[in-house]
């Protein structure tokens, strides 16, 4: 699976958007781009994934760059429950998702 | 609910003993894993089963064993040859359905064992 690089920490105030970027410029044709999040002691949590076009679910939106080389989770109105470790993968049919050390992030009321 | 659970939340094992985790699932998936997480760090996957009576060896599988007897159970035994058994442990499944099946379906995760060896 292709690695990633995420910045180590983000602050987004409470109620603004939360926009957390991804490098991934080695991903190939096949492989999806997943998010998840880790809230303190806790298991991962999914947020939401894709391939080449743009998502949205309840949760976030992913933007996906037109050469895959790169993505933006988005959390619209970040509340202080987001605050936590979310982590981009890229992935093809592994048995596993490889998760890096991912991004700090830090809702501020 | 449907979901995962894994017990029990703080686990406390002298040196030397082996020590068994569980994990249970009641969301019917087929494939099950164990991933180890140390502070600061990602998940490291230890184990995982795509079918019942089969497992497959992860990246870090030095130390430990695993077993599948049952669709919904896959326990982690930690043995006294893993150097290191200090560790947040968690245990995740996913759906074999779908298109891409469970290569490409979301994984559910447990709230995790947290592990210390005295």
């Amino acid at each position: 699976d292709a690695k990633t690089t995420q910045p180590t920490s983000m602050d987004c105030a409470e109620g603004r958007a939360a926009n957390l970027p991804c490098n991934h410029s080695t991903i190939s044709g096949n492989e999806y781009v997943y998010w998840y999040r880790q809230i303190h002691s806790q298991g991962p949590q999914y947020i939401i994934h894709g391939l080449k076009n743009n998502e949205t679910n309840e949760m976030a939106s992913l933007i996906i760059t037109e050469d895959r080389k790169s993505s933006t989770l988005i959390l619209p109105h970040a509340t202080l429950r987001d605050t936590a470790v979310y982590y981009c993968i890229v992935r093809a049919g592994a048995n596993n998702l490889f998760f890096g050390t991912g991004t700090r992030l830090t809702v501020i009321p | 609910d449907g979901g995962i659970t894994q017990s029990p939340k703080y686990l406390f094992r002298k040196e030397g003993q082996n020590v068994t985790l569980s994990c249970e699932q009641n969301l019917n998936h087929d494939a099950m894993y164990w991933y180890r997480q140390d502070p600061g760090q990602g998940l490291r996957l230890i184990y995982y089963s795509q079918i019942v009576n089969d497992f497959q060896k992860g990246d870090i599988a030095e130390g430990y064993s695993v077993s599948r007897e049952k669709k919904e159970s896959f326990p982690l035994t930690v043995t006294s040859a893993q150097k290191n058994p200090t560790a947040f442990y968690l245990c995740a499944s996913t759906s074999g359905s779908g298109v891409g099946g469970w290569a490409y379906n979301e994984q559910f995760f447990g709230p995790g064992t947290r592990l210390t060896v005295l």
